[in-house]
């Protein structure tokens, strides 16, 4: 059965960091895209960044460049998001999430339960 | 950037009933690149179409898409009372940012 269980969310200050992960089972993670998703409570969702099966191309939106890093270790079967400087609008529900087929422009077939990251003074 | 625009923002109808949600491309993609998902509250996204129109597994036959260039549809053919909640297009084409609609809340009426 496929999985993906993220962790590592939690309430940090402004200008602080996270390291989210995404453990995956129940498929050749390593075959895969991945891409991180977030969601602000009440709002609609909004993609933040997609790595490819091979971590050798990686994407990011505008509004996280210079800040978040996203990476796997296909070893581990785990997908991380490293979130620096963080900033109120950042809190949000972050979900992991498996490409269909595998191809960095692919839909979003699996997703996770999601890990939320609160940033509060 | 493709700007996704979702219409109606709240559609309200009962079980039995057909919906169709539109989603608007700020610019032409092509059709391959397009996603509907829906969320229950409390639930993750759970993806149905691809493609614009290919049903992803398990997804139950009164979904159905279509569409191409800059106008698509999802339309449930009966509404079953487990169809209620949050849909979402999504595009994730060459042209970077993938993008996503802002939602339509399907409601009880």
């Amino acid at each position: 059965e496929m999985q993906l269980l993220e962790s590592g969310g939690g309430l940090v200050q402004p200008g602080g960091s996270l390291r989210l992960s995404c453990a995956a089972s129940g498929f050749t993670f390593s075959n895969y895209a991945m891409s991180w998703v977030r969601q602000a409570p009440g709002k609609g969702l909004e993609w933040v960044s997609t790595i490819s099966g091979s971590a050798y191309s990686t994407y990011n939106a505008d509004s996280v460049k210079g800040r978040f890093t996203i990476s796997r270790d296909n070893s581990k079967n785990t997908l991380y998001l490293q979130v620096n400087s963080l900033r109120a609008e950042d809190t949000a529900v972050y979900y992991c999430a498996k490409h269909r087929m595998g191809g960095l422009h692919d839909a979003f077939d699996f997703w996770g339960q999601g890990t939320m990251v609160t940033v509060s003074s | 950037e493709i700007v996704l625009t979702q219409s109606p923002g709240t559609l309200s109808l009962s079980p039995g009933e057909r919906a169709t949600l539109s989603c608007r491309a700020s610019q032409s993609f092509s059709s391959i690149y397009l996603a509907w998902y829906q969320q229950k509250p409390g639930q993750a996204p759970r993806l149905l179409i691809y493609g614009a129109s290919s049903r992803a597994t398990g997804i139950p036959d009164r979904f159905s898409g279509s569409g191409s260039g800059t106008d698509f549809t999802l339309t449930i053919s009966r509404l079953e009372p487990e169809d209620f909640a949050v849909y979402y297009c999504q595009q994730y084409g060459t042209s970077l940012p993938y993008t996503f609609g802002q939602g339509t809340k399907l409601e009880i009426k």
